[in-house]
């Protein structure tokens, strides 16, 4: 039982390339999270899905997509990364029943 | 803006201490959820302990307590017998809207020296 698994766990783009991040879970959880985390900030979410098929914004969306194709795994795509995307990345599972997430363990990513 | 403050940004105590960590929050909600997670230098995140909002009895776990007032929008994390492995960020973080998502406060970095 892994969790929460988020690949790749380090990555380093030029300004203007592109990559997905990935998040898979195998808890069966409904929900399915995004966020980043800056130095001297909390959390805050780029996108969710509450459930297969459906995804919403959060508090930073720009220059993000994101793709739920399927319960287990949802994953964030830069298009055309920038530096101020520089960030730890955080996949995160809720399930339906309960008020909680369940975090992977982050993803480093530094655009240059 | 819905706003969740950790008025401590880092604290120091000596292991064994006990120690207590602050965070208000601001939401017009009734029921509600409120969290604090563990980060330490691993970058995970861990749930250290969870609190209904419409429960009055404040939420323990092992040496983890909380305070919580939720006329004050107050939710205090008190760590007792504190350990050398609590050394991390904390974060509070409650849900603040009808849709349950979290949002978190900016976190307080706690060391616990020898």
């Amino acid at each position: 039982n892994a969790g929460v698994t988020q690949t790749p766990k380090f990555q380093v783009l030029k300004t203007g390339q592109s990559m997905t991040l990935q998040c898979a879970q195998d808890m069966n959880h409904n929900s399915m999270y995004w966020y980043r985390q800056d130095p001297g900030m909390g959390l805050r979410l780029i996108y969710y899905s509450a459930s297969e098929g459906t995804t919403d914004k959060g508090e930073v969306p720009n220059g993000y997509n994101v793709s739920r194709l399927n319960k287990r795994e949802f994953s964030l795509r830069l298009e055309s990364a920038a530096p101020s995307q520089t960030s730890v990345y955080f996949c995160a599972t809720s399930p339906a029943n309960t008020v909680r997430e369940y975090f992977g363990p982050g993803t480093r990513l530094t655009v240059t | 803006a819905q706003t969740v403050t950790q008025s401590q940004p880092e604290m120091s105590v000596q292991e064994a201490e006990t120690v207590t960590l602050s965070c208000t929050y601001d939401t017009s909600e009734n029921n509600y959820y409120l969290f604090w997670y563990k980060q330490p230098p691993s970058r995970q995140m861990i749930l250290v302990i969870r609190q209904e909002a419409y429960k009055q009895q404040n939420a323990t776990e092992n040496r983890f307590s909380v305070n919580f007032q939720k006329a004050a929008k107050s939710f205090s994390l008190k760590i007792s017998d504190s350990q050398l492995g609590d050394t991390a960020m904390y974060f509070c973080a409650p849900t603040m809207n009808r849709d349950d998502k979290i949002i978190f406060g900016k976190g307080t970095r706690l060391h616990i020296l020898p």
